[in-house]
């Protein structure tokens, strides 16, 4: 099992481009999130789906939009890049909201 | 939103020794992880852990929801235990809040 799979694992970006964050569980979990972790910081949610065509905003959702079309694939949509969305973000999936997570490696962005 | 506290916030052991982990919660939850993120970033769930005792090898994880704590315990301390520790819990909400980690340090 590949587990979660995030891709780019490095990218830069220039203010006012925009990108997608893929990715790809293949746990079969219901459920998936979007985090982000700024530097010598813990984790802040962005979005987060509880099962195919549901999301919900997190602490942190502007500059954000994700979709769920299948149970898969979960991306983090970034319009309009900014510096202050330069951060390390990490997607994880569960079972259900009760069980334990599973994070992917993580992307890391920087917007110059 | 409830809030997470996580002491003492950096920890430098030498190889062998033992530590203990905090975690303080302001609300009652009814869940509760333990992550360690290493040094090159990776984070692995070490514990699921709502209430009650839970070891796994070296460690061990203590929750006394109740009392709305936590605690993380590491014996026999190894380089490779270095990294951040994060206490994680979810209030009957949908998703967990982080607290701001523990930094461990292991020196040979």
């Amino acid at each position: 099992n590949a587990g979660v799979t995030q891709t780019p694992k490095f990218r830069i970006l220039k203010i006012g481009q925009s990108m997608t964050l893929q990715c790809t569980q293949d746990m079969n979990h219901n459920y998936m999130y979007w985090y982000r972790q700024d530097p010598g910081m813990g984790l802040k949610l962005i979005y987060y789906s509880v099962g195919a065509g549901i999301t919900d905003k997190g602490e942190v959702p502007n500059g954000y939009n994700v979709s769920r079309s299948t149970t898969e694939d979960f991306p983090l949509r970034l319009e309009l890049a900014a510096p202050s969305q330069t951060s390390v973000y990490f997607c994880a999936s569960s079972h259900s909201g009760d069980y334990g997570y599973t994070f992917g490696s993580g992307t890391r962005l920087t917007v110059v | 939103g409830i809030q997470v506290e996580q002491s003492p916030p950096d920890l430098i052991l030498q190889e062998g020794a033992n530590s203990t982990l905090r975690c303080n919660f302001s609300d009652s939850v009814n869940n509760l992880q333990w992550f360690h993120q290493n040094p090159w970033g990776q984070l692995i769930n070490l514990f699921y852990i709502p209430s009650g005792t839970k070891q796994n090898g070296r460690l061990s994880a203590t929750t006394v929801a109740t009392e709305r704590y936590s605690l993380l315990y590491i014996s026999s301390s190894q380089t490779t235990d270095s990294g951040v520790y994060f206490c994680a819990v979810d209030n009957y909400g949908q998703n967990f809040v982080f607290g701001p980690g523990t930094r461990l340090s292991v020196l040979p």
